[in-house]
């Protein structure tokens, strides 16, 4: 199993452009997740789906858009991308729900700078 | 107020030697907790949960303290590959949702 992936694992952008992070688990896992970490911060929650054609809102979505069409895929958008969202974004999932002790596992993270 | 809070350290020991640090947490109604490595530039990656009585793995002790809402991680006979940042996870539910709260890392190196 390739477990969590995730693409592009860098990736500079110019104020106001969009991207597409992949992210992609081959574990049947019905839960996914985006998070970000900034410096010195802990991960903050962008938005979590517990199957395919089901997301909802974390702590800090506003930026961002996610879908959900398959259980393997989980892609998050950035519509106009802004100095504030330079971060490390992981993609991580969970067999699960993670309130009942359920391991979550990371993908390789995508460093995001934007300029 | 954070709503987990973890000394950043670093906590620099001498391989062999034992380090511990804690994790306190704001909400009283969590309900799972975790300890999460995560190497320079890596993803975290689980290193243990924590259960109500304590567990060890190993070298590795974790403990929960509901009353004073905190959880510790100690590391026996350290060795050069437990230089990492160990990540305090704690899930709190808040309304029907759940979220799992991360620390900031504490920062651990070993040195030979």
């Amino acid at each position: 199993n390739a477990g969590v992936t995730q693409t592009p694992k860098f990736r500079i952008l110019k104020i106001g452009q969009s991207m597409t992070l992949q992210c992609a688990q081959d574990m049947n896992h019905n839960y996914m997740y985006w998070y970000r970490q900034d410096p010195g911060m802990g991960l903050k929650l962008i938005y979590y789906s517990v199957g395919a054609g089901i997301t909802d809102k974390g702590e800090v979505p506003n930026g961002y858009n996610v879908s959900r069409s398959t259980t393997e895929d989980f892609p998050l958008r950035l519509e106009l991308a802004a100095p504030s969202q330079t971060s490390v974004y992981f993609c991580a999932s969970s067999y699960a729900d993670i309130s009942y002790q359920e391991t979550q596992y990371f993908g390789p993270g995508t460093r995001l700078l934007v300029l | 107020r954070k709503e987990v809070e973890q000394d950043p350290g670093p906590f620099n020991v001498p391989e062999g030697a034992t380090v511990a640090f804690n994790c306190t947490y704001s909400n009283s109604a969590s309900q799972s907790f975790f300890w999460y490595r995560q190497d320079c530039r890596k993803e975290p990656k689980l290193l243990m949960s924590v259960y109500s009585s304590g567990n060890e793995d190993g070298r590795f002790t974790a403990q929960l303290n509901r009353a004073s809402q905190y959880i510790s991680l100690l590391i026996r006979d350290s060795k050069l590959s437990d230089s990492a940042t160990y990540l305090c996870v704690v899930n709190g539910v808040t309304g029907n949702d759940y979220k799992l709260s991360f620390g900031a890392g504490t920062t651990v190196t070993v040195r030979a």
